[in-house]
Formats: C-alpha cells, sequence, structure tokens
C-alpha cells in the first residue's frame, strides 16, 4: 500500500538549533516526494521536491530508497520556519503532480 | 495572474443534505484536484480533472463527484452528507504537464450537523 508516515505530531527547538523533520514512504515503484508547508493562516505551499535537489529557504532534503525516507533539514532553524510540514508522495511519477499521498504532518515550532 | 480561490469559506449542513463547493484554478491552469483534510489529519486525494474528464479517484464513495467546466473552474458535489464528512476542503490546480507544481487553495470549511 502507498502510505507516507510523518512520526512527530510537534517537533519544538530553539532558535539556531538543526532541524530534521522525518517522513517515511510505502511505495513500490519510483517515487517522487514533496514537501508542503503552511504558515499560520495561509494556505499550503509546495516548500520543494526531491527531483529538483534544491535548497528552499535553507532546507534541504534527500530521498534515500533504502530506507525509504525523505526527512526534512535545515542546519539553523529560524522563528520564521514555525509551520506545518507535510510529506507528500506522487504515485503518478512523471504525470501530473496533483495526485499526492500526504503525512499527518507535523507541527514545527521554533521558540526564541 | 489569479490564484486558486474557493468558495465558500464555511458551510454547515445537516446529515443527509447536499452540498456543493467550488473551485476557480488559476490562471492557465487546466487540471484540478480535490482533497479532503480532517482534523489533525493530512489532505487525502478525492478525485482529479482533466480537461474536464475525471483522471483519477482515490478511495471515496460515489457520493463525492465533481464537475470541471471549459473555463476549468470545478465543483465538488458530496450527496447523502454524513457526520464524518466534516473537513476542509481543498482544491489544488496544476498546468497538467510532467512536474508541474500544484497550487492550493484556502479551502472550504464543512461541518455537518
Amino acid at each position: 500500500a502507498q502510505r507516507v508516515t510523518q512520526p512527530e505530531k510537534l517537533l519544538s527547538v530553539f532558535k539556531g538549533a538543526p532541524v530534521e523533520l522525518k517522513c517515511n514512504y510505502s511505495y513500490s515503484g519510483s517515487p517522487e516526494l514533496f514537501w508542503y508547508v503552511q504558515y499560520s493562516r495561509q494556505r499550503l505551499q509546495l516548500l520543494l521536491r526531491h527531483i529538483s535537489r534544491e535548497s528552499i529557504k535553507g532546507f534541504t532534503a534527500d530521498l534515500n530508497k533504502g530506507e525509504t525516507s525523505f526527512h526534512l533539514k535545515k542546519p539553523f532553524a529560524q522563528e520564521e520556519d514555525s509551520a506545518m510540514y507535510y510529506c507528500a508522495l506522487n504515485p503518478d511519477y512523471g504525470g501530473a503532480t496533483n495526485k499526492l499521498i500526504f503525512g499527518t504532518g507535523t507541527l514545527l515550532a521554533v521558540q526564541p | 495572474e489569479t490564484g486558486v480561490t474557493q468558495s465558500p469559506t464555511h458551510l454547515i449542513k445537516t446529515r443527509g443534505q447536499q452540498v456543493t463547493l467550488r473551485c476557480s484554478s488559476q490562471s492557465g491552469h487546466n487540471t484540478v484536484s480535490w482533497y479532503q483534510q480532517a482534523l489533525g489529519q493530512g489532505p487525502q486525494f478525492i478525485f482529479q480533472y482533466y480537461r474536464e474528464e475525471e483522471n483519477g479517484r482515490g478511495n471515496f464513495p460515489p457520493r463525492f463527484s465533481g464537475l470541471q467546466f471549459p473555463n476549468y473552474s470545478s465543483e465538488l458535489n458530496v450527496n447523502a452528507l454524513e457526520l464524518d464528512d466534516s473537513a476542509l476542503y481543498l482544491c489544488a490546480s496544476s498546468s497538467g504537464g510532467v512536474n508541474t507544481e500544484a497550487f492550493f487553495g484556502q479551502g472550504t470549511r464543512l461541518t455537518v450537523v
């Protein structure tokens, strides 16, 4: 079965501390993985996708097929990073990226 | 260029009733997907429309149906509402090409009492 697991509902860190938001997936084919973010009172928006290999707002994520993971990392957290983060998988790799399977989300709280 | 807009923002319905939610896709986008997000959960894929045809469906019963219009706006219809249908309903549009980004609306909060 296709599934995305985010084991932490809440991750609280201090400003300047490293951040790692965990994401594991279950998928039989070649996955396309994303991180979406939702800031307070804003709509869900794409943060990054594994195929682009970009670093957005200091965040990076590496696809580890052996561990079936796609953890989101940032070396130094900022208060403005506080938001809800969702890991998502596209089972239609190469097709329209709009049939996403989401995890349950992790709320990142960065304390001053 | 306008973003994805959904209406209404909030809605209260009684169990057994029917509801229609609306979504205007972003300019230039021909693909619309609908998601249901229950409290404390991630969004769940309901179905997708591409150029007015259903193009994929998640694990939702037939009482969830949709339409896409020639201008690529879309409707989600839910018949025989149940209490468990209470959720945030999200619409996302994309240009339908390979590796394109999905842009989400702000959602419609449906409460079934």
